[in-house]
């Protein structure tokens, strides 16, 4: 079976504008959560998804948005990029919710 | 408020020697608990995961133990090999899914 993949890889983007990062989960899987990790915070839940639904949600600002698709795809959306916004953006898919396996992220460097 | 912490930050072993990794945890609504292995500008790879209804769990070279009343769980590793050095993560879970993560603790396994 194929992994969970992130696209872009990398992404440079200003201050102000605003970012939209991919996630194809392995297949057969309908759990789809987001992380970021910076230096400083580590590793941080930003939401999950399941069947089109947000089930989940972190500790982030309104700024932070995701959907699912119903092929169980998502997307993530960071509007009015910030400095802080800097991080790696992982995905994770999961059968049962518990395990949770990861993409190699989308490294988001906001100038 | 950490709930999970990795209270090393780095440790060392020689090859073939055991390698023991700590983790413990704050809250008691945490049901299940995961190791990662992470290497830089990688996503997180899942390496076994413990249930509270049990005490351990074994996969090849690597053994988790869970310690409930101490809320304390640990992962050994023999024996530890060159490719093991790696930073790794402690994560758990409850009934939402989500994971939270440890800080990370640095593996260097010495030739």
């Amino acid at each position: 079976k194929a992994g969970v993949t992130q696209t872009p890889r990398y992404l440079i983007k200003t201050r102000g504008q605003q970012v939209t990062l991919s996630c194809s989960p392995i297949s057969g899987h309908r759990s789809v959560s987001w992380y970021q990790q910076t230096p400083g915070q580590g590793l941080q839940f930003l939401f999950e998804y399941f069947s089109e639904t947000q089930r989940n949600k972190g500790n982030f600002p309104g700024r932070f948005s995701g959907r699912q698709f119903s092929n169980s795809r998502s997307e993530m959306n960071v509007s009015t990029l910030e400095l802080g916004d800097s991080a790696l953006y992982l995905c994770a898919s999961s059968s049962t919710g518990a395990e949770q396996y990861f993409g190699p992220g989308t490294r988001l460097t906001v100038t | 408020d950490q709930q999970v912490k990795q209270n090393s930050p780095s440790l060392s072993v020689q090859e073939g020697r055991i390698s023991i990794l700590n983790c413990d945890y704050t809250n008691s609504m945490f049901d299940y608990f995961l190791w990662y292995k992470k290497y830089p500008a990688e996503g997180p790879t899942f390496l076994i995961s413990i249930s509270s209804i049990k005490d351990k769990n074994e996969d090849g070279r690597f053994t988790v133990f869970l310690n409930k009343s101490a809320k304390h769980l640990s992962l050994h590793i023999v024996p530890s090999q060159p490719g093991d050095s790696a930073v790794y993560f402690c994560a758990a879970t409850g009934s939402a899914r989500q994971l939270t993560f440890g800080s990370g603790t640095q593996l260097t396994v010495l030739p």
